[in-house]
């Protein structure tokens, strides 16, 4: 699995759109890379995910670099049930099930 | 559709007691999880079911914890006995093929060892 460096933290204003970033510079060609969060007291949940090109679907978009060292999360008009801490996952294929959920971002969505 | 159920949402027992926590997977799933978040750690893998097989249980931390799936319906995971480090929330999850599939995740059982 690719180690994976988030900020401890952001703020973003609601309705604005949030841009989680990543960073995943050992990642290898098999690698991809997933987003899932956790919302207070709730199981974690799963956003997207993407290998090389980029990804959207109703709840967010993923841009990874052409290089695939880093990407960003980004979820386009932020609101306040979006507060969630915020994983970026890079496991190796096979090992897509047995997640390494790290510290992740603090996303504080404010009125 | 349901989701996936885990009971009880909480549970508080005193060290040395035995507790068991179950786990019901989205119907269809084959893959089962169970993950652990312990005293404001990272949330850690457990172990995988596939069906009633286990697949991966390396995450398991001794011979306290034991995981079973009859049937390869639900999940129970019991803690005999349980310890104060045993405190966390344990979450489980399915998937309907595994690799590569996404997660779905209950919403964790909270368990207190006094």
């Amino acid at each position: 699995d690719a180690k994976t460096t988030q900020p401890p933290s952001m703020d973003c204003a609601e309705g604005r759109a949030a841009n989680l970033p990543c960073n995943h510079s050992t990642i290898s060609g098999n690698e991809y890379v997933y987003w899932y969060r956790q919302i207070h007291s709730q199981g974690p949940q799963y956003i997207i995910h993407g290998l090389k090109n980029n990804e959207t679907n109703e709840m967010a978009s993923l841009i990874i670099t052409e290089d695939r060292k880093s990407s960003t999360l980004i979820l386009p008009h932020a609101t306040l049930r979006d507060t969630a801490v915020y994983y970026c996952i890079a496991p190796s294929w096979g090992n897509t099930d047995k997640l390494i959920f790290g510290t992740g971002t603090r996303l504080q969505v404010f009125p | 559709e349901a989701g996936v159920t885990q009971f009880p949402s909480h549970s508080v027992i005193e060290k040395g007691q035995t507790v068991t926590l179950r786990c019901d997977p989205i119907s269809g799933h084959d893959n089962l999880y169970w993950y652990r978040r312990v005293m404001g750690k990272e949330i850690k893998f457990l172990l995988h079911f596939v069906k009633e097989s286990k697949q991966d249980e390396s995450g398991m931390p001794n011979n306290r914890f034991l995981a079973e799936r009859t049937g390869g319906t639900y999940s129970t995971l019991k803690v005999q006995p349980a310890e104060l480090e045993d405190s966390g929330v344990y979450f489980c999850a399915s998937s309907l093929t595994g690799s590569g599939e996404k997660l779905f995740f209950g919403s964790g059982t909270q368990l207190s060892v006094l």
